[in-house]
């Protein structure tokens, strides 16, 4: 079945501790996004690649890294999370570029004490 | 600001009735414009997407939607409202004319209710 994979699902963790969400895909997609949903604010885009060894920042990048060594995987890095960084957490790909259809995962509930 | 705005925040309906969310823009070019759609617990599904052409645009579920360069809208309808619409609905831009392939830029989110 073609999917987007998240883990975990959900986290709850303290601030300052590095943390690693998963993101993979089976589909061969070029192209991989993250974005946080929050109340009233919709979805924002914290990084992107669109192709392995290529990213690039979305609009709400401050405390996050990524990597892409692999074309199925795109992993989300807060080196020192804190409670602002407290959201649910969706990955996405798509076949080439952001314009193309957007293909989401399960999303990640994060919360940061 | 350039901004995507869904002015309905939450909008409630009755089953079978019509169903119109409202989408603006305000960017200097026309970007591509998008309709996703969440479902409580779940991630987001593309119901219909506008580059050029026919400005009324067909999608999955029954929707449709119109765009309107003049008002800068791409407003997303439904004749007819089924229980199962009851989500939260999620217009989108990418600014292709600025060279942004990367970036998908979204609203703040309008949730849709529906009455028995």
């Amino acid at each position: 079945e073609a999917q987007v994979t998240q883990n975990p699902r959900y986290l709850i963790t303290v601030t300052g501790k590095k943390l690693t969400v998963t993101c993979s895909q089976n589909m061969n997609h070029e192209y991989m996004s993250w974005y946080r949903q929050d109340p009233g604010l919709g979805l924002r885009q914290i990084y992107y690649s669109m192709n392995v060894e290529v990213t690039d920042k979305g609009d709400v990048p401050e405390g996050y890294k990524v990597s892409r060594k692999e074309k199925r995987n795109f992993p989300l890095i807060l080196e020192s999370p804190s409670p602002n960084q407290t959201s649910l957490y969706f990955c996405a790909s798509s076949l080439y570029l952001a314009h193309y259809e957007q293909y989401f995962g399960p999303g990640t509930r994060l919360t940061v004490t | 600001a350039q901004s995507v705005t869904q002015p309905d925040i939450h909008i409630t309906v009755s089953e079978g009735a019509s169903l119109e969310l409202r989408c603006n823009y305000s960017y200097g070019a026309t970007p591509y414009l998008f309709w996703y759609v969440q479902s409580p617990g779940q991630g987001l599904q593309l119901l219909l997407k506008y580059f050029s052409g026919d400005t009324l645009v067909q999608g999955i579920k029954g929707f449709e939607a119109e765009f309107k360069r003049s008002q800068s809208s791409f407003n997303l309808r439904k004749p007819s409202v089924h229980w199962s619409d009851a989500a939260e609905y999620f217009c989108a831009v990418v600014l292709i004319e600025l060279g942004d392939t990367g970036k998908l830029i979204f609203g703040q989110g309008t949730t849709l209710q529906v009455k028995p």
